[in-house]
């Protein structure tokens, strides 16, 4: 089975703080992801990362970066965190087929 | 621009009733389709997709879809729903080109509830 895990379930972080969220999948994936998911609007798309190293804007960028130093690992970093940040963020892996595969998520607030 | 709308916010039914929820998409050319179960505090779980062939997809825990190329709608369905099925439930696309599974796009998502 496919296993994505995120670093935390639950983080409450202060206005300006830098944060840190940790994605790691066990199943050797090219593709992994970041999303937001927020009441009555789904899921949307941070960014992406299809190698290591390599990273493409989502359809809501603005705000956060991203690192990806190896193949199992993609960071979301919220740079100075701010209030309207406050969500769900989950993350996915995909390998060749065109399957996405979720982590727990983690639900960050921001105060 | 690409888009899914999934039009019940919430759905309640019974436990044993059948379920149907919706979701139609706007594109350029039929897409990719998928539905993702979200338990309480959970990820997202596959429970089906479409990609080309016969329009009625079989899934995981007895649900289906099925495609509808006229009405844009990707419908999934449930003859006999149990309490274990109350969760959110996402419909996604994505396009058909190389590594289209990288660019899915979701609907609102529609939270169902199961009376006992």
């Amino acid at each position: 089975d496919v296993k994505v895990t995120q670093s935390s379930r639950y983080l409450v972080k202060r206005t300006g703080e830098k944060v840190f969220l940790e994605c790691v999948q066990d199943m050797d994936h090219e593709n992994m992801f970041w999303y937001r998911q927020d009441p009555g609007l789904g899921l949307r798309l941070i960014y992406f990362s299809y190698d290591v190293k390599m990273k493409e804007k989502g359809d809501i960028p603005e705000g956060y970066s991203v690192s990806r130093e190896k193949k199992e690992r993609f960071s979301l970093i919220l740079e100075s965190a701010s209030t309207n940040q406050t969500s769900m963020y989950l993350c996915a892996s995909r390998g060749r087929a065109d399957t996405q595969y979720f982590g727990p998520g983690t639900r960050l607030t921001v105060l | 621009a690409q888009s899914v709308t999934q039009p019940d916010i919430h759905i309640t039914v019974s436990e044993g009733a059948s379920l149907e929820l919706r979701c139609n998409y706007s594109y350029g050319a039929t897409p990719y389709l998928f539905w993702y179960v979200q338990s309480p505090g959970q990820g997202l779980q596959l429970l089906l997709k479409y990609f080309s062939g016969d329009t009625l997809v079989q899934g995981i825990k007895g649900f289906e879809a099925e495609f509808k190329r006229s009405q844009s709608s990707f419908n999934l369905r449930k003859p006999s729903v149990h309490w274990s099925d109350a969760a959110e439930y996402f419909c996604a696309v994505a396009p058909r080109f190389n590594n289209a599974g990288n660019m899915l796009t979701f609907g609102g998502g529609t939270r169902l509830m199961v009376k006992p």
